[in-house]
């Protein structure tokens, strides 16, 4: 069956610190893949998106994944971590024209 | 651009009545719209999708007279929540998408029915 997987439920890192949040999926063809985030209370804000070409994306908020076809993941990545940036992050894929989630991860940014 | 609005952000409601949530894209024709279901600390779970002037697609599961969709125009989508009950009590979010593939969504409303 077609999934989105976010191993990582819950992930702290100290402000500054580089990050790396993992999504695999599991589809026969390339899906179209996304990152949103979701501060508490509020709803998703689009981070990035791969449709095709370049597999490293940049998105907004200094983030950005790299998608791996030989791996079928879409990691996100922040060099370095901003307090603002604790939230949800949702990694995303399009397949039949569906917009599936995975369960998202948790980010907590210490000082 | 590609703003998407939700009203209201939140409402609490009594158990049998029903409550409209309405979502707006500002700036853009969304030829779809989406409602998903967020419970707490979970995953966002689709509802339904519609398309402008159609009748909308409910997801396995979905109670299509319970949770009355209506797509009316290119930019304006309602959810109905009819004879709402506690375990109606959740986020709703919903997303809409022009002619590409992504989806950008509303800020939520939450529900709580009493």
């Amino acid at each position: 069956a077609q999934s989105v997987t976010q191993p990582d439920i819950h992930i702290t890192v100290s402000e500054g610190a580089s990050l790396e949040l993992r999504c695999n999926y599991s589809y026969g063809a390339t899906p179209y893949l996304f990152w949103y985030v979701q501060s508490p209370g509020q709803g998703l804000q689009l981070l990035l998106k791969y449709f095709s070409g370049d597999t490293l994306v940049q998105g907004i908020k200094g983030f950005e994944a790299e998608f791996k076809r030989s791996q079928s993941s879409f990691n996100l990545r922040k060099p370095s971590v901003h307090w603002s940036d604790a939230a949800e992050y949702f990694c995303a894929v399009v397949w039949s024209n569906n917009l599936f989630f995975g369960t998202g991860t948790r980010l907590t940014v210490i000082p | 651009g590609a703003v998407v609005s939700q009203h209201p952000s939140r409402v609490i409601c009594k158990s049998g009545t029903s409550v409209k949530i309405e979502c707006r894209s500002l700036d853009f024709q969304a030829t779809t719209m989406f409602w998903y279901r967020q419970f707490p600390k979970q995953s966002l779970m689709l509802m339904a999708t519609s398309n402008e002037g159609s009748k909308a697609t409910y997801e396995q599961g979905v109670e299509k007279d319970k949770f009355l969709i209506n797509h009316a125009s290119l930019t304006l989508s309602t959810l109905t929540v009819t004879s709402a009950h506690p375990e109606d009590s959740s986020f709703y979010i919903c997303s809409a998408s022009g002619r590409g593939e992504t989806q950008y969504f509303g800020p939520g409303t939450r529900l709580l029915v009493l």
